[in-house]
C-alpha cells in the first residue's frame, strides 16, 4: 500500500498567489482530514470529509481557505490569496471510518506539504 | 472545550535510558487517548491508543495507561533507542475529532 500521497512536499509561493494542496487517501478509506502544523498553534484540523461529504469545516480559518472531494481518491486544499501566516505544513490523512465513526479509527497520515508563502 | 496540555521538549536522553512524557487532558466526557509519534519529514503514525478508564496500549515498547482519576496519559519506555528520536503527540478524540496536544520533542544520544 502507498499510503497517503501529498504533492507537492515544498510549495514557495508569494503573498497573493493562489495555492493548491493535493491529497489521494489509503484506497477504500471512507474518511479524509486535513490538517496544519505550525509551531505557535501545533496540529490543527481545518475540515474533514466522509464518503466525500465534507462533514466539519469549522476549523478552516476564512474564506480563503476551501477544500473539495470531488471523487474517493483525490482532495484539494486551495488558498487563494495566500498570505505569510499562512506558511505551514499541511497534513492530509484518512481512515477506513464509515460514516459517524471516523474518528474512532485510526488516521494515516500523509508526509505532509510544506508550504512558505512570501 | 476539551484540550490537552504535554510536557514542553526537547527531553533529552541517553540511550537505554528511561523515558516518560507527561500527559494531561481536559475532556467532559469519556474521550478515546492516542500517543502519535512523528518521525523527521514525515507524517504522524499512531503509536498507541487506550479507549477506557484504566487502560493500557502498547507498541515498540512503549505504554501508556488512561488514568481517569488524574485525567493523564502519560507516555512511558524501559530503554529508549536513538531510533526513538522524534516528536511525540499526545491526543483526545472530542466526539468528531481528534485534539492534539503541542508535541513533546525527544532526542535520543549513543
Amino acid at each position: 500500500d502507498a499510503g497517503v500521497i501529498q504533492s507537492p512536499r515544498h510549495e514557495v509561493t508569494e503573498m497573493g498567489q493562489e495555492v493548491t494542496l493535493r491529497c489521494k487517501p489509503i484506497s477504500g478509506h471512507n474518511s479524509l482530514f486535513w490538517y496544519r502544523q505550525t509551531m505557535m498553534r501545533g496540529l490543527e484540523l481545518l475540515i474533514y470529509f466522509n464518503n466525500n461529504v465534507p462533514i466539519d469545516d469549522s476549523g478552516m480559518p476564512e474564506d480563503r481557505f476551501s477544500a473539495k472531494m470531488p471523487n474517493a481518491s483525490f482532495s484539494t486544499l486551495k488558498i487563494q490569496p495566500s498570505e505569510p501566516r499562512d506558511s505551514a505544513v499541511y497534513f492530509c490523512a484518512s481512515s477506513p471510518g464509515a460514516s459517524g465513526r471516523a474518528v474512532q479509527e485510526t488516521q494515516y497520515f500523509g508526509p505532509g506539504t510544506r508550504l512558505l508563502v512570501l | 472545550g476539551d484540550s490537552v496540555t504535554q510536557m514542553e521538549g526537547p527531553v533529552t536522553l541517553s540511550e537505554e535510558a528511561f523515558l516518560t512524557i507527561n500527559c494531561t487532558y481536559t475532556a467532559t466526557g469519556y474521550p478515546s487517548l492516542f500517543w502519535y509519534v512523528q518521525y523527521p519529514g514525515e507524517g504522524l503514525q499512531l503509536l498507541l491508543k487506550a479507549t477506557k478508564a484504566d487502560d493500557k496500549g502498547s507498541n515498540k515498547g512503549f505504554e501508556a495507561t488512561y488514568r481517569k482519576e488524574t485525567t493523564s496519559f502519560h507516555l512511558e519506555k524501559g530503554s529508549v533507542q536513538v531510533s526513538d528520536s522524534a516528536v511525540y503527540f499526545c491526543a483526545l478524540r472530542d466526539t468528531d475529532k481528534l485534539i492534539f496536544g503541542t508535541g513533546t520533542r525527544l532526542q535520543v544520544f549513543p
